[in-house]
């Protein structure tokens, strides 16, 4: 089975702290996603990457940064965590054929409900 | 990416047929449609895709119209735990910006009940 770990479930920060989310999967998957969920906004996608050391912005990447240095590995990055900031983080990963361009289905994490007080 | 339309809820009888709907009038040749589900505390997980034909797997049936502007998602035996907001997605193929990326509209809260 795939599997898609995010480091924590609950974590809580004060504002202008410094905030590391932690993503890992076991798939050797091209693409990885980093989402938040805020309740009557759905899912908003942040920032994506396609491939070791490749990123692009989402729809909501003000005040987030990422980093992939290993395919498995996707870190979203706060840099001075804000309260509207607040929010259930989710990491997701897929695979994608590069002949047919069909990406196929993401596999999601978990999530980590994050606090900024 | 096609918008897609579907209720805020519905509820279904345990055991008996769960029959979901999704709008998505404007989708074109080459966008798949996909559900997820996303049942409380957890992110959300992959049911079923197609793309003109009805597709069943393990979990779901997925049965697409003709015209592909809408598609009904099928639980054939539904149990509490398939309480859930479920969610119809349309994506189109990799490349020219749509890497892959999902767009969630609010889905629909489907309340299994004993």
């Amino acid at each position: 089975d795939v599997k898609v770990t995010q480091s924590s479930r609950y974590l809580v920060k004060r504002t202008g702290e410094k905030v590391f989310l932690e993503c890992v999967q076991d798939m050797d998957h091209e693409n990885m996603f980093w989402y938040r969920q805020d309740p009557g906004l759905g899912l908003r996608l942040i920032y994506f990457s396609y491939d070791v050391k490749m990123k692009e912005k989402g729809d909501i990447p003000e005040g987030y940064s990422v980093s992939r240095e290993k395919k498995e590995r996707f870190s979203l990055i706060l840099e001075s965590a804000s309260t509207n900031q607040t929010s259930m983080y989710l990491c997701a990963s897929s695979s994608w054929d590069r002949g047919t361009l069909m990406t196929y289905e993401q596999y999601f994490g978990p999530g980590t409900r994050l606090t900024v007080t | 990416d096609a918008k897609t339309t579907q209720p805020t809820s519905m509820d279904c009888a345990e055991g008996r047929a769960a029959n979901l709907p999704c709008n998505h009038s404007t989708i074109s040749g080459n966008e798949y449609v996909y559900w997820y589900r996303q049942i409380h505390s957890q992110g959300p997980q992959y049911i079923i895709h197609g793309l003109k034909n009805n597709e069943t797997n393990e979990m779901a049936s997925l049965i697409i119209t003709e015209d592909r502007k809408s598609s009904t998602l099928i639980l054939p035996h539904a149990t509490l735990r398939d309480t859930a907001v479920y969610y119809c997605i349309v994506r189109g193929r990799h490349g020219s910006g749509n890497t892959g990326k999902l767009i969630f509209g609010q889905g629909t809260t489907l309340q299994v009940k004993p």
